[in-house]
C-alpha cells in the first residue's frame, strides 16, 4: 500500500520568512495530493492540493509542487503570518484506493512574531 | 463543500462501556470515512462507510470493535465498543463529495476513556 513520509517534524520560522514541508510517496499510481492544516483542537481543514498531471499550484501565499518522477512533493508558504501557526498533514490517494487517503506524519509550523 | 457535523462532541466513558458516533452531512455524498486520531499523531483511516452495505475496514480494525452504519448517503455512525483508556482519541467523519477525490472532515468526537 502507499507509505507517504513528511519532514521535518517541527519547523520553526520568523513571521514574514518562507516555510517548505516536504513529502514523499511510494506508490507511483498515486495521483491527488491535498494538504490539510489543523489548527489546536480543530478538524483538518483542506488548503491547497494537486493532482498528477499538474507540477505546481499556488494560491496566494500558498504554492505546492510536485515531482512526479522522484515522488515527492512539497508545501511552500511565504511570507509566513502567526495565523500561519498550525500542524500541517501532506496525503495522497491513489484512483485504485477508493477514497482512501493516506497521511503524512505532520509537521508542527510555528511562526514567531 | 458539504457541512459536516458529529455529535457528541467530546464525551467521557468508562472502561468497558460502548459510544456511538453520529456524523450528518448536509448533501447526499459518494464517500463517508471514520478516522481516528490519537494525541499528537496524525490521522488513520479505519473504516469506509458504504451505503446499504457492510463497513470496508483498514488492517488493524474490526467490526466487533468499531461497527459502522450508514443508512443513507447523508448519516452514518461509528460505534467504539468496549473500550479502554488506549481508545482515548479525536474520532472523525470525512466526506468525499460526488465526482471529486477532495474530502472534507468533520469536526471531531473527543473521547477519553476513564
Amino acid at each position: 500500500g502507499e507509505n507517504v513520509e513528511q519532514h521535518p517534524s517541527t519547523l520553526s520560522v520568523q513571521e514574514g520568512d518562507s516555510a517548505v514541508i516536504k513529502c514523499t510517496y511510494s506508490d507511483s499510481a498515486s495521483n491527488y495530493f491535498p494538504w490539510y492544516k489543523q489548527e489546536l483542537g480543530k478538524r483538518p481543514q483542506l488548503i491547497i492540493d494537486i493532482r498528477s498531471n499538474v507540477g505546481e499550484k499556488k494560491d496566494q501565499r500558498i504554492a505546492v509542487t510536485l515531482n512526479k518522477t522522484a515522488k515527492h512533493f512539497s508545501l511552500h508558504i511565504t511570507e509566513t503570518q502567526p495565523e500561519d501557526s498550525a500542524v500541517y498533514f501532506c496525503a495522497a490517494i491513489t484512483t485504485d484506493s477508493w477514497g482512501k487517503l493516506q497521511f503524512g506524519a505532520g509537521t508542527q509550523v510555528v511562526v514567531t512574531p | 463543500s458539504a457541512v459536516i457535523s458529529q455529535k457528541p462532541s467530546r464525551d467521557i466513558c468508562q472502561r468497558g462501556t460502548s459510544l456511538t458516533i453520529q456524523c450528518q452531512v448536509d448533501s447526499q455524498v459518494t464517500m463517508m470515512f471514520w478516522y481516528r486520531q490519537q494525541p499528537g499523531q496524525s490521522l488513520t483511516l479505519i473504516a469506509t462507510a458504504n451505503q446499504g452495505s457492510e463497513a470496508t475496514y483498514e488492517s488493524g480494525f474490526v467490526i466487533d470493535k468499531f461497527p459502522i452504519s450508514r443508512p443513507n448517503l447523508t448519516f452514518s455512525t461509528l460505534t467504539v465498543s468496549n473500550m479502554s483508556p488506549e481508545d482515548s482519541s479525536i474520532y472523525l467523519c470525512s466526506v468525499e463529495e460526488r465526482g471529486s477525490d477532495t474530502q472534507y472532515f468533520g469536526p471531531g468526537t473527543r473521547l477519553t476513556v476513564l
